[in-house]
């Protein structure tokens, strides 16, 4: 069992907007930053979005982030089908004194 | 360009030591903070370690307390893993990452395989 809250999955079609939930609690999300990550089949993860809401150099802006509270959401816009990976969330637990994760989500482009 | 080289993994049986290592290039390693992440087959990723830029501060995920044990030599730009008292479910992928502040692993290696079986 994750410490953070992902849905197993989400879908949508080419071109549309898909939102991803991460949930956690107050000593991760809701007092630390969010990154996210996706990870294409086969291959190491990848950062997406660091500090709730920034994007590394390279990372279009299709992909966003927020954060309210202890929970955070992914954006995507404008699907494409070079997006189906796996994408997780991920942040600092100040009470565990540990990195923690999201149990990941399947982004599937219909 | 930043390149993370894991090696090390391989297969060992329940109660075996395994060390895993990391070489680091393209950027001034001694001034990360370092961490390992790993992800059993088929299944999400767990944050294992991490390690401050001169190994003074290591943090450990509780499944892998006292067992694991992670280190860095900055003269060499590497990173390691040993890893004591195997278990089964210590069965996955090992990536080491880079760091960045707030807790973005912004730099990934291609993982290697640890399998823990009899």
């Amino acid at each position: 069992q994750s410490v953070l809250t992902q849905p197993p999955s989400v879908s949508a079609a080419p071109g549309q907007k898909v939102t991803i939930s991460c949930s956690g609690g107050t000593s991760n999300i809701g007092n630390n930053y969010i990154s996210w990550y996706q990870q294409l089949p086969g291959t190491a993860p990848k950062l997406l979005i660091y500090d709730n809401n920034k994007r590394p150099s390279g990372i279009p802006d299709r992909f966003s982030g927020s954060k309210s509270g202890t929970s955070a959401t992914l954006g995507i816009t404008g699907l494409q089908t070079g997006d189906e990976a796996d994408y997780y969330c991920g942040t600092w637990d100040s009470s565990l004194s540990s990195g923690v994760f999201g149990g990941g989500t399947k982004l599937t482009v219909l | 360009e930043v390149q993370l080289v894991e090696s090390g993994g391989g297969l060992v049986q329940p109660g075996g030591s395994l060390r895993l290592s990391c070489a680091a290039s393209g950027f001034t390693f001694s001034t990360y903070w370092m961490s390992w992440v790993r992800q059993a087959p088929g299944k999400g990723l767990e944050w294992v370690a991490n390690i401050k830029e001169d190994g003074t501060k290591r943090y450990y995920v509780d499944s892998v307390k006292g067992r694991f044990s992670v280190s860095r030599d900055n003269a060499e730009n590497s990173l390691y893993l040993q890893m004591n008292s195997l278990r089964v479910e210590d069965t996955a992928v090992y990536y080491c990452a880079r760091l960045a502040a707030r807790q973005a692993l912004v730099y990934w290696g291609q993982g290697t395989l640890v399998t823990v079986s009899s």
